[in-house]
């Protein structure tokens, strides 16, 4: 399986704060995704990223989520003020080139927000 | 709206049973099968798939799971669970069409492997 790293793998921030969640694929990757599970429920689809746009989001990624590239190979989501219920697990997912439909999921990053 | 169901929530089972974890979906015309696997503190990890072709499908860990298009399922079994494959697994479904992408999962099953 191709490795995906994420950091931090634990943040605890304030409510009202910003926070930026980074993914780094290891290898050849052609869709970059972010998905979170909050506490006892299901994993949440957030969003998908191709060719450095925003190519499908769901509901729950309002205007306070952004995503982007900074530097060609590092993933970020950026969340701008965060509440309460932005508390969950937050997994950033590749799809390889030539790998059709298979995303392989990083170990996720805990945000804990007080 | 696409939907996954898995009704299980825990199955404990005892050390060489076997087990089978359910997993449904709502019907589509195309859709892509999957079983993922999240250990105690770690991601998640792809056991196996459905894409095509033959309808039952393995893993190297002696998982496998059939694909079932008239009852809409996807369940995993294993003849004989060890130990080691306590963890949560999840079901998840893409539904192609439109260019789409993103994995409906279901809430999840904990399968307790008991000594």
């Amino acid at each position: 399986e191709p490795e995906v790293t994420q950091t931090p793998s634990h943040q605890v921030t304030q409510m009202g704060q910003e926070v930026i969640l980074r993914c780094v694929p290891i290898s050849n990757h052609l869709y970059f995704y972010w998905y979170r599970q909050i506490l006892g429920q299901k994993v949440e689809f957030l969003v998908s990223f191709y060719n450095n746009e925003i190519s499908e989001k769901s509901e729950i990624f309002d205007d306070q989520f952004s995503v982007e590239r900074p530097d060609g190979s590092n993933f970020t989501l950026k969340i701008r003020s965060t509440k309460l219920e932005d508390s969950a697990m937050y997994f950033c997912a590749i799809v390889l080139a030539g790998v059709q439909y298979e995303q392989y999921f990083g170990p996720g990053t805990r945000l804990t927000v007080t | 709206a696409q939907s996954v169901t898995q009704l299980d929530s825990q199955v404990p089972v005892f050390e060489e049973a076997p087990v089978e974890l359910r997993c449904n979906y709502s019907s589509s015309v195309s859709v892509y099968l999957f079983w993922y696997v999240q250990y105690p503190n770690q991601g998640l990890q792809l056991l196996l798939k459905y894409l095509s072709g033959s309808t039952l499908v393995e893993s190297i860990n002696g998982f496998e799971a059939e694909f079932n298009k008239s009852q809409t399922s996807f369940h995993l079994r294993k003849p004989s669970v060890h130990i080691s494959d306590t963890a949560e697994y999840f079901c998840a479904v893409l539904y192609s069409g439109a260019g789409s992408y993103q994995l409906t999962f279901g809430k999840g099953t904990k399968l307790s492997v008991i000594p």
